[in-house]
């Protein structure tokens, strides 16, 4: 167990549709990270949030974001969904100091576009 | 930038049998090196990391790995696999400056038969 939980663990939705999925980092880690995994694309690095703030931003398309709570937890909305969202979403957390620090992952959330 | 390539996407091999899966990375900056393992509906696991020192990393499940500079490569090894080592099997690097993005290669599966 990494610590980090995301919800749901699956998730199966039309197109056109707006989902969105939450993680809870571990227990002092300031940064979240989210990242998508798929077949075609292998593992793609979407957004950071450090202690609420944006730090870093990946392939992210227009109609997904992010945003990380006061409580350190994060959520990802994606919207307007397209077949080919369907993919496996991560999120990992860190500590956010640049040395040392490995990223921890979670379970991940299964997302079907249907 | 960074890229990360793993050349082999598929390595099967023979239960107790040595096992090598190729990493090799291009950065014009001072990375960090990782190898994250997925077992099947799992999320990623860290297995070692070079940060610095010695070039031979000893990580979880048996499994070592060599920093080499010159050759930009991070080649993953076990001396005798076993059948629960059947996974997918993810080489990352980050930058060691700010930010802890990681960028990952495209994964190697490693099947073990008996």
């Amino acid at each position: 167990d990494s610590g980090v939980t995301q919800t749901p663990k699956h998730l199966i939705t039309a197109t056109g549709q707006r989902v969105t999925l939450r993680c809870s980092p571990r227990s002092g880690d300031l940064s979240v990270y989210w990242y998508q995994q798929s077949l075609d694309q292998g593992l793609q690095f979407l957004i950071q949030y450090y202690n609420g703030e944006e730090r870093a931003k990946g392939n992210i398309l227009e109609r997904f974001s992010a945003q990380q709570f006061p409580d350190l937890h994060s959520e990802l909305n994606l919207s307007s969904l397209e077949l080919g969202d369907s993919a496996l979403y991560f999120c990992a957390s860190s500590g956010g100091t640049p040395r040392g620090t490995e990223a921890f992952f979670g379970q991940g959330t299964r997302l079907t576009v249907v | 930038a960074q890229s990360v390539t793993q050349l082999d996407s598929q390595v099967p091999v023979f239960e107790e049998a040595p096992v090598e899966l190729r990493c090799n990375y291009s950065s014009s900056v001072s990375v960090y090196l990782f190898w994250y393992v997925q077992y099947p509906n799992q999320g990623l696991q860290l297995l070692l990391k070079y940060l610095s020192g010695s070039t031979l990393v000893k990580g979880i499940n048996g499994f070592e790995a060599e920093f080499n500079k010159s050759q930009t490569s991070f080649h993953l090894r076990k001396p005798s696999v076993h059948i629960s080592d059947t996974a997918e099997y993810f080489c990352a690097v980050r930058s060691t400056g700010g930010g802890n993005k990681l960028t990952f290669g495209t994964g190697t599966q490693l099947k073990v038969e008996l």
